[in-house]
């Protein structure tokens, strides 16, 4: 079975712009969890997917956004880029009934 | 709100040594706990995870855990450590609200010394 996929895996902004990820999940599986790792605040949560619906959402301004089509894959937008969104993205997916998730390569992205 | 803290943001062992990776968590419900592994560049890769069956959880790579309620601790440990363990370890709470939220640690950097 093929893993979580994101995609682009590396990505160069500029202040004031705005970008858009994308997470594929295991096949199935039909929750999608964003995480946000960067050195000085760790692994945070950012927002859950289940079945279209955000079923949850840490604590992170309206400018982090996301959303899941039919086919449980989800993307998140990141609006008006401040440098501190400079980052490590993470994606896992699980098949939300509070099993294993799995996560994805990330995506890297640097804000200049 | 869960919280864990993981003692230590360092840890160094020689080859073939005991590994100890400390992991104390706050939930006012036994949680799920979790262990992740993270190499450079790459995402996180579950280890290990308890889920309130027994309270030695035996996980990949020879990595084992063993909750304690008593102590709310929820350590790492491998006997004998190997070059291809070192990375970042992550232990993590997960939400009791029914969804799917981790609460991850400040995570342990493993180096093994040869």
């Amino acid at each position: 079975k093929a893993g979580v996929t994101q995609t682009p895996r590396y990505l160069i902004k500029t202040r004031g712009q705005q970008v858009t990820l994308s997470c594929s999940p295991i096949s199935g599986h039909r929750s999608v969890s964003w995480y946000q790792q960067t050195p000085g605040q760790g692994l945070q949560f950012l927002f859950e997917y289940f079945s279209e619906t955000q079923r949850n959402k840490g604590n992170f301004p309206g400018r982090f956004s996301g959303r899941q089509f039919s086919n449980s894959r989800s993307e998140m937008n990141v609006s008006t880029l401040e440098l501190g969104d400079s980052a490590l993205y993470l994606c896992a997916s699980s098949n939300g009934d509070m099993e294993t998730q799995y996560f994805g390569p990330g995506t890297r992205l640097l804000v200049l | 709100a869960q919280s864990v803290t993981q003692l230590g943001s360092h840890v160094s062992v020689s080859e073939g040594a005991l590994v100890l990776l400390r992991c104390n968590y706050s939930s006012s419900v036994p949680p799920y706990l979790f262990w992740y592994v993270q190499y450079p560049n790459q995402g996180l890769q579950l280890l290990l995870k308890y889920t309130s069956a027994a309270t030695l959880v035996k996980g990949i790579n020879g990595f084992e855990a063993e909750f304690k309620k008593s102590e709310t601790s929820f350590h790492l440990t491998k006997p004998s450590a190997h070059m291809s363990d070192a990375a970042e370890y992550f232990c993590a709470v997960s939400d009791t609200g029914g969804n799917e939220k981790l609460t991850f640690g400040t995570g342990t950097r493993l180096t093994i010394i040869p």
